[in-house]
């Protein structure tokens, strides 16, 4: 069965820090990755998702994830965060077809 | 081209009432998910449905809650005789059919209150 860890609950940082984000997914053959916004009482928006080539993914607003195959990790970085990146942020993996198994969730809260 | 479309947006129920949740997959999206999420918790997954046939319901409740996807109309969540616990998000996603590289688009989800 497919797990994915993330490994900071909630995570406050100031305007201008740097953004990173750890997801770890436990599953032995090939998925797809994904990560994915919540804004408060909104929908999910995808960030950005890994098929399969170039392991560092640029996504939207900034976002980029580096996947490393070894690690089974899926991390989520931004160089410098706003406060409109306030959001839940969810890790996702789906073994290429069929339901996607979500982690629990990173709160970001920025900081003016 | 709209996306998923969930309705309604909030419901609010009496206990041992039923909540019926309408999915409208995007154009072309043959594939339906439904997930749960509760609060301070990440998304559960509960069914995959195709057309007219439920392909993966693992993570369904085994009472009170059933779903479908007909040939005609938008998937439905039902759940019936609601209680407080299943008060939650419920999203719904879809999709084309399933290929290697297929990603799921999801709905703005059904706020479910049950009081």
């Amino acid at each position: 069965a497919q797990s994915v860890s993330q490994h900071n609950h909630h995570v406050i940082l100031s305007e201008a820090a740097s953004l990173e984000l750890g997801c770890n997914y436990s599953y032995g053959g090939t998925v797809n990755l994904f990560w994915y916004v919540q804004y408060p009482g909104q929908h999910l928006q995808l960030l950005l998702k890994y098929f399969s080539g170039d392991p560092l993914v640029k996504g939207i607003k900034g976002f980029e994830a580096e996947f490393i195959k070894s690690k089974f990790s899926f991390n989520l970085r931004k160089p410098s965060v706003q406060w409109s990146d306030t959001a839940e942020y969810f890790c996702a993996v789906n073994a290429r077809a069929g339901k996607s198994t979500f982690g629990d969730g990173t709160t970001l809260t920025v900081k003016p | 081209n709209a996306g998923v479309m969930q309705n309604p947006r909030h419901l609010v129920r009496r206990r041992g009432q039923e909540a019926r949740l309408r999915c409208s997959p995007m154009k072309g999206h043959s594939h339906v998910y439904w997930y749960r999420q509760l609060p301070e918790e990440g998304l559960k997954f509960m069914v995959y449905l195709q057309k007219e046939n439920i392909i993966d319901e693992s993570g369904m409740p085994k009472e009170r809650f059933s779903a479908e996807f007909p040939k005609e109309g938008p998937s439905i969540l039902r759940i019936q005789q609601v209680v407080r616990g299943d008060s939650a998000a419920y999203f719904c996603a879809s999709s084309p059919p399933s290929g290697a590289d297929t990603e799921a688009f999801f709905g703005q989800g059904t706020r479910l209150t049950v009081v």
